[in-house]
C-alpha cells in the first residue's frame, strides 16, 4: 500500500524551541516537498527535494530548513519556531517523471 | 502575487447539479494543470489533471477545462453528491525534467446540498 508517514500529527511548542517534522515514504519516490497549508493561502511550497542531498527553495523557506540522507526520508527543521509558524505542515512526494503529488496526513503545529 | 488564484473562496450547489469550480494562473510557462480534493483533517489528493497540449479531459462526472489563451482552468463536476462536499485545491506548474513544482491556489469550499 503506497504511503506517505508524517509524524507527528499534532506538535505543541514555545516559541524559540527546535521542532522536527518527519516525514516518510514507501514507494522511493524521487522527490519529496514540504508545504504549509493557512486559512485563505492554500498550500505554500517550502522546500523541494529531488532526491538524496539535493534540495531546492520553494515559495516561503526563511525560518525553515530540511534535511534529506536517505531517498525515503525527508525533515523539515525549525530553528527557533515563531508564532507565525503555526500551520498545518503538509509532506508530499511524486515519482521521477510524474507530477502527481502524494501527500501525508499533515502535522499540526502550535507555536506558543 | 498569487501565481495561482480561486477567486471563490465558497460555492454551495443542489444535489443533481453541475458544480464549475475555477482557476486563474500567471505564468506562461506552466505546462501542468490539477484539481486535488480535501476533506476537513484528511490529506489533498488528486483528482484530475490534463497538460497543455490538451484543452480538455473527462474522467466520469469530471471535466477539466483549459483556456490557455486566458490562463484559466476549471473543473467541472456534473450530477454533483453530497459527498463531493470537500475543499477543492486547483495546482499549476512545469514540468522540470520529470517533477513538477505545483503551486496550489487557495482552495474552493464545495458545499452538494441535498
Amino acid at each position: 500500500d503506497m504511503k506517505v508517514t508524517q509524524m507527528p500529527r499534532y506538535l505543541i511548542k514555545r516559541m524559540g524551541e527546535n521542532v522536527l517534522l518527519e516525514c516518510g515514504q514507501d514507494m522511493s519516490h524521487e522527490t519529496m516537498y514540504w508545504y504549509r497549508q493557512d486559512p485563505g493561502l492554500g498550500l505554500q511550497l517550502i522546500y523541494i527535494s529531488y532526491d538524496v542531498d539535493s534540495n531546492s527553495e520553494g515559495d516561503i523557506p526563511k525560518g525553515y530548513r530540511v534535511s534529506r540522507k536517505k531517498r525515503e526520508h525527508f525533515s523539515l527543521i525549525l530553528d527557533s519556531a515563531k508564532t507565525n509558524q503555526t500551520s498545518v505542515y503538509f509532506c508530499a512526494s511524486s515519482p521521477g517523471g510524474e507530477e502527481t503529488l502524494y501527500f501525508g496526513s499533515g502535522t499540526r503545529l502550535t507555536v506558543l | 502575487g498569487q501565481q495561482v488564484k480561486q477567486s471563490s473562496p465558497s460555492l454551495t450547489v443542489q444535489e443533481g447539479g453541475i458544480s464549475i469550480l475555477n482557476c486563474d494562473y500567471e505564468n506562461d510557462m506552466f505546462d501542468y494543470f490539477a484539481w486535488y480534493k480535501k476533506y476537513p483533517d484528511n490529506s489533498p489528493t488528486l483528482l484530475i489533471s490534463v497538460r497543455s497540449n490538451v484543452d480538455k479531459r473527462e474522467d466520469g462526472r469530471l471535466t477539466v477545462f483549459l483556456n490557455k489563451s486566458g490562463k484559466h482552468f476549471s473543473l467541472h463536476i456534473t450530477a454533483s453528491q453530497p459527498e463531493d462536499t470537500a475543499v477543492y485545491l486547483c495546482a499549476a506548474g512545469e514540468n522540470q525534467g520529470g517533477s513538477a513544482k505545483l503551486i496550489f491556489g487557495e482552495g474552493t469550499k464545495l458545499t452538494v446540498s441535498s
